[in-house]
């Protein structure tokens, strides 16, 4: 029972290179989440999807874009990195489009942009 | 936005003590949940309380909620090694506040 998989676990990027960061959840949740955490900080949405073929902007969307791409599928893409999205990025899922359910969260991709 | 608040930022305690942890929020809610971040790992929700709920128990863990004074708190009893983790209380959906940074001294 795998719950939610981010790939890669890290990465290391250059100023103005693209990248996807892939998660995928296996438990048929309907909305998926990304969130970035900085050092000290809590978490901070960047763009969620409440249900396959719905996504929204979250708290800081800037600089991201993301594709729902089937119900257990939901990437997200930055199309020219730049040195203040290094970070640790977490994909999440929760059963269903009411927002304040529990989520289940992967273990995080760790972003680190030169 | 708005976010729950914890406190301490920062507590330390020795194996076996309890640690309690509290939460204010602003706004009315429809529940609050508590999430556990070991150290470079994803969160784990750990427990969700209702409104109209005021006490709630999870094996070793005691959750309160008094919407009178828009806070809760969790209670962590005989605390373990493993315990060590952030904490986060979350009231509004999909916003995280800081959390209190545990630290259980074997």
């Amino acid at each position: 029972n795998a719950g939610v998989t981010q790939t890669p676990k890290f990465q290391v990027l250059k100023t103005g290179q693209s990248m996807t960061l892939q998660c995928a959840q296996d438990m048929n949740h309907n909305s998926m989440y990304w969130y970035r955490q900085d050092p000290g900080m809590g978490l901070r949405l960047i763009y969620y999807s409440a249900s396959e073929g719905t996504t929204d902007k979250g708290e800081v969307p800037n600089g991201y874009n993301v594709s729902r791409l089937n119900k257990r599928e939901f990437s997200l893409r930055l199309e020219s990195a730049a040195p203040s999205q290094t970070s640790v990025y977490f994909c999440a899922s929760s059963v269903g489009r009411v927002r304040n359910q529990p989520q289940h969260f992967g273990d995080g991709t760790r972003l680190s942009i030169l | 936005s708005q976010q729950g608040e914890e406190d301490p930022q920062a507590l330390s305690i020795q194996e076996g003590e309890n640690a309690t942890m509290n939460c204010s929020y602003k706004t009315s809610i429809n529940n609050l949940q508590w999430y556990r971040q070991n150290s470079g790992r994803g969160l784990v929700h750990l427990i969700l309380i209702r409104s109209n709920e005021r006490e709630k128990h999870s094996g070793r863990l005691r959750v309160t909620l008094d919407t009178s004074k828009k806070s809760s708190s969790l209670l962590i009893t005989a605390s373990r090694a493993a315990d060590t983790a952030s904490y986060f209380c979350v009231d509004t959906p999909l916003v995280f506040g800081k959390g209190t940074r545990l630290s259980v001294i074997a």
